[in-house]
């Protein structure tokens, strides 16, 4: 089974731009949480999708979205790139709401000049 | 507030040395908890769910076990190749499925 996957896995913007990256989860599962790791911040929880729908946010700005379609895949962007952004982000998908394992993808690392 | 933490930072051992890793909650009530592996540059890899005090579960060289306020990691004989980060989560009752994470431990095992 193949596990979760992410793209691009690196990018590097400059201030000002916008991204948007893509995860795709395990084939089943519905639920897609995405989060952003720092070295000085650990794991923080931007969001998670389920069944289309935002079901929680974490603290981050408007800047920082995401949606989810039918199939289950998930996207987030961020806009208006700051060079706090630069960090890793991580999607993982879990079967339903009710299972909390969740499977992490290899991350997208996000670099802004 | 709901609160995970986990000591320590970092540990480096001998490979053969064992020690334990220890991730303690503060929460109003556990849906379970969660031990991750995270290797330089990549996601997390899941390891265990603990649902309830008194439960361990082992997986080779690993073995969790978990009490009302803490948890711990237990690492046998540890090789070079168990040099990660370890990463504890919690899953409170009223957190509407959102996972609490702790900052991780930094194991290095020296050869």
């Amino acid at each position: 089974k193949a596990g979760v996957t992410q793209t691009p896995r690196y990018l590097i913007k400059t201030r000002g731009q916008q991204v948007t990256l893509s995860c795709s989860p395990i084939s089943g599962h519905r639920s897609v949480s995405w989060y952003q790791q720092t070295p000085g911040q650990g794991l923080q929880f931007l969001f998670e999708y389920f069944s289309e729908t935002q079901r929680n946010k974490g603290n981050f700005p408007g800047r920082f979205s995401g949606r989810q379609f039918s199939n289950s895949r998930s996207e987030m962007n961020v806009s208006t790139l700051e060079l706090g952004d630069s960090a890793l982000y991580l999607c993982a998908s879990s079967l339903d709401r009710g299972y909390n394992e969740q499977f992490f993808g290899p991350g997208t690392r996000l670099t802004v000049l | 507030e709901d609160q995970v933490t986990q000591s320590p930072e970092a540990l480096r051992l001998q490979e053969g040395e064992s020690s334990s890793l220890n991730c303690s909650y503060t929460v109003s009530g556990l849906r379970g908890l969660f031990w991750y592996r995270q290797d330089p540059g990549k996601g997390p890899e899941f390891l265990f769910t603990l649902y309830s005090a008194g439960e361990e579960k082992e997986k080779e060289r690993l073995k969790a076990t978990l009490t009302k306020k803490e948890s711990f990691l237990h690492i046998t004989a540890p090789k070079p190749e168990d040099s990660a980060t370890y990463l504890c989560a919690v899953s409170p009752r009223d957190s509407n499925y959102q996972l609490i994470w702790g900052a991780g431990t930094k194991l290095i095992i020296k050869p």
